[in-house]
């Protein structure tokens, strides 16, 4: 089966870095893409981007460009986001999921909550 | 960048009930509309693609429909697991966009 699991919650001062790790299995990585979307404190979701797991293209939303790195380690079918110069309002549970380009999010990860405070 | 609206932001309804979620978008999307249920904290769900495509697994209770850009997830007799709140989302073109969702409540 389909499963998505994440790396563990996070605590960041602001102007900090943090990569969130998205290991995939139950199917053939490099034949989908992995997305990322976040969802505040009691709002809505927020997509930040995608990665394909054939070529590492990525498209990244255009709020995040500069700030937002998506990675995958085909060896290991893990993908990764690193946010960067992180702020407070970064504060969030970050997802990963299956699917890019023109096709929905079909399997989720558990979540990461990154947490930004001083 | 397409924007997606949902009404309402919430409703509150008894088990049994007929319900009717609706998403607009901003400009045609192609019918690349998917519809989520999030149960608090939990994941997304993936519950129908393609405006009407039910996903494996999921209750026959549940269906999607499509009127120019106008979308409808109808959730034909509401049960206890059904109070959520929904999402509908483009995946027409980036950046894909959400809709703020509709919280289902209980009445």
């Amino acid at each position: 089966q389909v499963q998505l699991v994440q790396s563990g919650a996070e605590v960041k001062k602001p102007g900090a870095s943090v990569k969130v790790s998205c290991k995939a299995s139950g199917y053939t990585f490099s034949y989908y893409g992995i997305s990322w979307v976040r969802q505040a404190p009691g709002q809505g979701l927020e997509w930040m981007g995608w990665i394909s797991g054939y070529n590492g293209n990525t498209n990244y939303a255009q709020k995040l460009q500069g700030r937002v790195t998506m990675t995958t380690d085909t060896s290991t079918s893990t993908a990764y986001m690193e946010l960067r110069s992180l702020r407070f309002d970064d504060t969030a549970v970050y997802y990963c999921a299956r699917g890019y380009y023109s096709s929905p999010l079909d399997f989720w990860g558990q979540g990461t909550l990154v947490t930004v405070s001083s | 960048d397409i924007q997606m609206t949902q009404s309402p932001s919430s409703l509150s309804a008894s088990v049994g009930d007929r319900v009717t979620l609706t998403c607009r978008a901003s400009q045609g999307i192609s019918n690349s509309l998917a519809w989520y249920q999030q149960k608090p904290g939990k994941a997304p769900k993936l519950l129908l693609s393609a405006v009407s495509k039910l996903e494996s697994g999921v209750p026959s209770r549940f269906s999607g429909s499509a009127s120019g850009t106008d979308y409808t997830l109808t959730i034909s007799s509401l049960q206890s697991e059904d109070f959520a709140t929904y999402y509908c989302q483009h995946y027409y073109t980036t950046p894909w966009m959400f809709g703020q969702g509709t919280k289902v409540e209980i009445k």
